[in-house]
């Protein structure tokens, strides 16, 4: 079945500090892959996503490719600020038997931005 | 805003009882998708509507079921409540069924079960 590994968290960093959440997948067939984050006291909200391999999400100053060869999808910003605190979630979809699609998550990593 | 609208955003709820959680899919979305968020097993997939009619099952237990009606709104509904099912509950919608669009989350409904 699908299945995405994220990077335990908790993470704390210092403003303006580079970023990078590991998370690595197994699926069947071709997924698409997401990056998800919730905010304190908020819902999930889309960041980035990439569709095929070799593609580069980006938003927001994140970015993750997509790397089929690792089954990869690390997310990654160069400069953290205090507002990017939140939880992020590494998901993706797969056909599976039915033709059904869902998000399979991760299990989340916390970051904290100190000032 | 993502344009799935949900509510009750918050509900407190004694055990055993049965609560109904409402789900405004975007407009032009025919997928509409409930999720569970609890701190124990993380974000959980309970089940997919496609135009009114079922399309896939996850974690869903037998006390829970859902419906999407013509109006493409859907609920979830919960019975028998035990403390264990206080969680996040996030309804998310789609275009489609399959291929490869994106699904977008609501705020979630936050369901305290005492």
């Amino acid at each position: 079945g699908n299945s995405v590994t994220q990077m335990e968290g908790p993470v704390t960093l210092s403003e303006e500090a580079f970023l990078t959440i590991n998370c690595t997948y197994t699926a069947t067939g071709y997924p698409s892959l997401f990056w998800y984050v919730q905010y304190p006291g908020e819902g999930l909200q889309l960041l980035l996503k990439a569709t095929k391999a070799d593609d580069k999400g980006s938003n927001k100053g994140f970015e993750a490719t997509y790397r089929k060869e690792t089954t990869s999808f690390h997310l990654e910003k160069g400069s953290v600020q205090v507002s990017d605190s939140a939880v992020y979630f590494c998901a993706l979809t797969s056909i599976s038997s039915g033709s059904a699609r869902q998000l399979t998550f991760g299990s989340g990593t916390q970051l904290t931005v100190l000032p | 805003d993502s344009g799935v609208t949900q509510t009750p955003k918050h509900l407190i709820t004694a055990t055993g009882q049965r609560v109904t959680l409402r789900c405004s899919p975007r407009s032009g979305d025919l997928s509409v998708y409930w999720y569970q968020q609890s701190l124990d097993q993380g974000l959980q997939f309970l089940i997919q509507y496609y135009n009114g009619e079922e399309r896939a099952k996850g974690n869903i237990l037998e006390r829970f079921s859902a419906q999407q009606f013509p109006d493409l709104h859907s609920e979830l509904n919960l019975s028998s409540l035990e403390l264990g099912d206080s969680a996040l509950y996030f309804c998310a919608s789609s275009i489609g069924g399959q291929g490869r669009d994106t699904i977008y989350f609501g705020e979630g409904s936050w369901l305290t079960v005492v």
